[in-house]
């Protein structure tokens, strides 16, 4: 069964310091992993994907993540974090798999507070 | 614009009854999804449908439901029967897995915050 975890329910950074949100998936067959913000009361906006190719993927608003097969992880980064990245993230992971319909799997997410 | 709404943007429900979340895209999606959202749990599956009248039970399925008489919508009902209904949902929506190069990447709407009095 796939499962993900992100590590780390609430993270603090400074404004313009370094963002780095963690995920590790478990998958029995080769992942596409996902990273979505939600900001309060609001829908989930996608912000990268990983499906093939290049294992550094790089998204909206600055961020990044990085397909470690070898360590099962996803994490996300963004060099300079602004007070606008303040949101909820969620990392997801589905089956790559043709055809029917993969199951998209949800982390329990990370809350991301920036000081000024 | 295309996109997905969901209506009402906040619902209050008495005790004991029903109530029903609406769902609507424009962005011609085969699938459509409803999850369900509390605080340190992320996201739950509920219900999700491939296609038009035909609708598969997520993981929390017990006490609600869905129809999916149309393409364009997908709304749930939330039952007397759903014991502890407090909570924010979410409605997405997907391409094929065949045009999306199998990456089941979703859509999502704003959102409903149901609130049980």
């Amino acid at each position: 069964a796939q499962s993900v975890t992100q590590l780390g329910s609430h993270v603090s950074v400074s404004e313009g310091a370094l963002v780095l949100l963690r995920c590790n998936y478990s998958s029995s067959v080769p992942p596409y992993l996902f990273w979505y913000v939600q900001y309060p009361n609001q829908g989930l906006q996608l912000l990268l994907k990983y499906t093939t190719g290049a294992t550094l993927v790089k998204g909206i608003n600055g961020f990044e993540a990085e397909f470690k097969k070898s360590e099962t992880s996803f994490h996300l980064t963004k060099p300079s974090a602004h007070m606008s990245d303040a949101a909820e993230y969620f990392c997801a992971v589905t089956k790559a798999r043709a055809g029917g319909y993969n199951k998209l799997i949800f982390g329990a997410g990370t809350r991301l507070a920036v000081h000024p | 614009d295309g996109g997905i709404t969901q209506s009402p943007k906040y619902l209050f429900r008495k005790e004991g009854q029903n109530v029903t979340l609406s769902c609507e895209q424009n962005l011609n999606h085969d699938a459509m999804y409803w999850y369900r959202q509390d605080p340190g749990q992320g996201l739950r599956l509920i219900y999700y449908s491939q296609i038009v009248n035909d609708f598969q039970k997520g993981d929390i399925a017990e006490g609600y439901s869905v129809s999916r008489e149309k393409k364009e919508s997908f709304p749930l009902t939330v039952t007397s029967a759903q014991k502890n209904p407090t909570a924010f949902y979410l409605c997405a929506s997907s391409i094929p897995l065949a045009l999306a190069g199998g990456s089941n990447e979703q859509f999502f709407g704003p959102g409903t915050r149901l609130t049980v009095l």
